[in-house]
């Protein structure tokens, strides 16, 4: 069966470039989540989408911006990246508030 | 905002044991999770146990609710090497479908072959 896909799995960046991350959910789901996971952490919620439309906010910061397509992919942006940044991004799907299904994540490394 | 945290921090047992984790949240809840995260890697459902039930099985795992204390457990029995992982509780609060989840701080399970 499909499962979320999360691309890149790695990326490195520098301090105060930018990165993107994009998530494919699985097919007819129609909500997509971000988690951001510190090393050592538990996933805190970012943000959500529901066909399209931001659903719900957590603790993402004002230089990460987020957005859900017409084809249901999502993509997180983050800007002025800090060392703090570097983390697992995990993306979720679901079918409305049905169960999630969480992606392999994306390990972003800012140095 | 409401989160479970799970005790203890670490566990190392044998392996043939039996791993139990506890998971501690603060608010009602709709629901409550568990989940497995092997190093680095992605979040894996195990078992939903809902507000109005107390116990539940799923193959090698048992959950309990009791949520006058607001807490619920997990239990691995007969561990296996593969079970070596990170188990976080998630929960979510009342009127709300699990779009809402909140994650605890997990449990470090090490089973020694």
């Amino acid at each position: 069966a499909a499962g979320v896909i999360q691309s890149p799995r790695h990326l490195i960046k520098e301090k105060r470039e930018t990165a993107t991350l994009k998530c494919y959910p699985i097919p007819r789901h129609d909500t997509v989540y971000w988690y951001q996971q510190g090393p050592g952490q538990d996933p805190q919620f970012l943000i959500s989408f529901y066909e399209k439309m931001q659903s719900d906010k957590g603790s993402i910061p004002d230089r990460f911006s987020a957005q859900q397509f017409s084809d249901y992919h999502s993509e997180l942006n983050m800007s002025s990246l800090e060392l703090g940044d570097s983390a697992l991004y995990f993306c979720a799907s679901s079918l409305g508030d049905d169960e999630q299904f969480f992606g392999p994540g994306t390990r972003l490394t800012v140095l | 905002s409401q989160q479970g945290e799970e005790d203890p921090q670490a566990l190392s047992i044998q392996e043939g044991e039996n791993a139990t984790m506890n998971c501690s949240y603060k608010t009602s809840i709709n629901n409550l999770q568990w989940y497995r995260q092997n190093s680095g890697r992605g979040l894996v459902h195990l078992i939903l146990i809902r507000s109005n039930e107390r116990e539940k099985h799923s193959g090698r795992l048992r959950v309990t609710l009791d949520t006058s204390k607001k807490s619920s457990s997990l239990l691995i029995t007969a561990s296996r090497a593969a079970d070596t992982a990170s188990y976080f509780c998630a929960t979510v609060p009342p009127n709300f479908g699990n779009e809402k989840l909140t994650f605890g701080t997990g449990t470090r399970l090490t089973i020694i072959p």
